[in-house]
C-alpha cells in the first residue's frame, strides 16, 4: 500500500524560502520509472503542477517557477523535499505530494497521480 | 503550456442521472489525459488515466473518451457520493497543466 505524507511549516513570512518534505512508503524511488510530483491548490482554485523527480533524479518545473523551485530525494529516507524561494502571499494553498503512476502508451511514457498525500496548509503572511 | 479548458463549470443532477462534461486542450494529446475527483477538504482522486482507462477500484459508471482535443468524462446512474468537482490534466508535456474544475451539484 502506497502512502505518503507532507509536513512543513503551517506559516510562512513573505520573502523566506517554504521547505516542504514528503515522506512516503510502499515504493522505492529509486525503481526505474518512479517518481513523485509536488502539486499546489489554492483556496477555491484548480490544483497546479509545481515539479516531478524521477528514479533516476530528472527533475521538471513548472515554468512559471522554475527559478524559485528545487526538489530532492533521499532514497535512503524515503523522502522527497522541496524548497520554494522568496515566498508571496499568492503562494498560500494546500500542498500535496503525489505518486506517479506511469504506463507504456502509444507514443510515449504517461503518467498520472494514483495517490495522493492529504496535503498541508501553508499561508503566506507578515 | 498546454491549456485545459472545462465545460460547463457546474452542472446539477439528480441521482440516477447520466452527466457529461467536457475537457478541450489547446493542443493534441495523443490520449495523455487523466480525470480527478475532488471532495471538499480531501485531495483529488484520480478516476480515469490515459483517456479512458479505469483507475483500480474506480466504479465501472465512470468512463472517459476522446474526439481529437475534446476529452469527455461521463458518470452513468449517479450516486450520492459522485457530488464532486472533476478536474482534468495533461500529461503529454510539462508542465502537467489542469482544467479549472467542473462542479457536479444537487439538483
Amino acid at each position: 500500500q502506497i502512502t505518503l505524507e507532507e509536513s512543513g511549516p503551517p506559516l510562512v513570512r513573505p520573502t523566506q524560502t517554504l521547505t516542504l518534505t514528503c515522506t512516503f512508503s510502499g515504493f522505492s524511488i529509486s525503481d526505474e520509472g518512479m517518481g513523485v510530483a509536488w502539486i499546489r491548490q489554492a483556496p477555491g482554485k484548480a490544483p497546479e503542477w509545481l515539479a516531478l523527480i524521477y528514479w533516476d533524479d530528472d527533475k521538471r518545473f513548472s515554468p512559471s517557477l522554475r527559478s524559485r523551485l528545487t526538489i530532492t530525494k533521499d532514497t535512503a529516507n524515503n523522502q522527497v523535499v522541496l524548497t520554494l524561494t522568496d515566498m508571496d502571499p499568492v503562494d498560500t494553498a494546500t500542498y500535496y505530494c503525489a505518486h506517479r503512476l506511469f504506463w507504456r502508451g502509444y507514443h510515449k511514457w504517461g503518467d498520472a497521480f494514483d495517490v495522493w498525500g492529504q496535503g498541508t496548509m501553508v499561508i503566506v503572511s507578515s | 503550456d498546454i491549456q485545459m479548458t472545462q465545460s460547463p463549470s457546474s452542472l446539477s443532477a439528480s441521482i440516477g442521472d447520466t452527466v457529461t462534461m467536457t475537457c478541450r486542450a489547446s493542443e493534441v494529446l495523443n490520449s495523455y489525459l487523466n480525470w480527478y475527483q475532488q471532495k471538499p477538504g480531501m485531495a483529488p482522486k484520480l478516476l480515469i488515466y490515459g483517456t479512458s482507462r479505469l483507475q483500480s477500484g474506480v466504479p465501472s459508471r465512470f468512463s472517459g473518451a476522446a474526439s481529437g482535443t475534446v476529452f469527455t468524462l461521463t458518470i452513468a446512474n449517479l450516486q450520492p457520493e459522485d457530488f464532486a468537482t472533476y478536474y482534468c490534466q495533461q500529461s503529454y508535456s510539462t508542465p502537467r497543466t489542469f482544467g479549472q474544475g467542473t462542479k457536479v451539484e444537487v439538483k
